[in-house]
C-alpha cells in the first residue's frame, strides 16, 4: 500500500508569494493533519481535516488555509508569504480522528524556502 | 493545554549498546496516548512505538521498548541492541484520548548518534 505522498518536496518563493502544497494520504484514511517543522518552534499543528470539513485547527494567522477533497486528497496554502513561514510541512493521515489511538502516518514533507 | 518536554537535545551510544530517551509530559487527563517517532535525514516521521495510557503494561516492539510511568508522566524510549540506522531524531508525542482530537502534541526532540 502506498505512503503518504506530498508534493512538491521543495518549493522557494518570494516574501509576497501565495503557494500550496499538497497531499495525499493513505488509500482508505479520511484524516489528513498538517504540520509545521522549524528549528526554532519544532513541530506545530496547523489543522486537521476529515470528510472533507475542517476538524481542528492550530494557532497560525488566517494566511494559512487548507482544503480537503472528495478522495481524501489535501491541499494547504499559505498566502502573502513571510520569511518566518520558511519551514518543512509535514502532512499527516489516519484512518479516523483520533479517540481511538490510531497512529498518524507522515509523508516526506515539502520544503518551503522563502526568499 | 498538554505539553511534552525531551530535556536531551543530544545523545550518542556505541553500536550495539542499549540507549534510553527521556521524555515527560503534562496533562490533566486520564484518556490518552503517547507515541514515539523516528526521523531520519529522509525527514519522513517513522511510527516507532505507542502506548495507550490506560494500559500499566509498557508497550515493546522488537528491540524498542517503553517505560511508561503514569504517575510520574514519563515515557521513556529504550533502544537495545543499538544499530546505525538508529540514528536519527526522535520525538515524543501526546495525543487526547478525546474524539475528534487528532492532534498530536511534540516534544523538541533527542538528536541520536550511533558510533561505530
Amino acid at each position: 500500500k502506498a505512503g503518504v505522498t506530498q508534493t512538491p518536496r521543495y518549493l522557494i518563493k518570494t516574501r509576497g508569494q501565495q503557494v500550496t502544497l499538497s497531499c495525499s494520504p493513505i488509500s482508505g484514511h479520511r484524516s489528513v493533519s498538517w504540520y509545521q517543522q522549524t528549528p526554532g518552534q519544532g513541530l506545530q499543528f496547523l489543522f486537521e481535516y476529515f470528510s472533507e470539513t475542517q476538524r481542528n485547527k492550530g494557532n497560525f494567522p488566517g494566511r494559512f488555509s487548507g482544503r480537503q477533497f472528495s478522495n481524501s486528497r489535501s491541499e494547504m496554502n499559505v498566502s502573502t508569504l513571510e520569511l518566518g513561514d520558511s519551514a518543512l510541512y509535514l502532512c499527516a493521515s489516519s484512518l479516523t480522528t483520533g479517540g481511538d489511538g490510531s497512529p498518524l502516518h507522515f509523508g516526506n514533507g515539502t520544503r518551503l524556502t522563502v526568499t | 493545554a498538554q505539553t511534552v518536554t525531551q530535556s536531551q537535545p543530544e545523545m550518542s551510544v556505541q553500536e550495539a549498546e542499549t540507549v534510553t530517551l527521556s521524555c515527560t509530559y503534562d496533562t490533566s487527563e486520564s484518556d490518552y496516548y503517547l507515541f514515539w517517532y523516528k526521523q531520519p535525514p529522509s525527514r519522513q516521521m517513522i511510527l516507532v512505538i505507542r502506548q495507550e495510557a490506560y494500559k500499566q503494561q509498557n508497550a515493546t516492539e522488537n528491540r524498542f521498548s517503553v517505560n511508561f510511568q503514569k504517575a510520574a508522566k514519563s515515557f521513556s524510549l529504550k533502544i537495545s541492541d543499538s544499530q546505525l540506522g538508529d540514528a536519527a531524531m526522535y520525538f515524543c508525542a501526546y495525543r487526547s484520548g478525546i474524539q475528534g482530537a487528532q492532534k498530536l502534541v511534540f516534544g523538541q526532540g533527542t538528536r541520536l548518534t550511533i558510533n561505530p
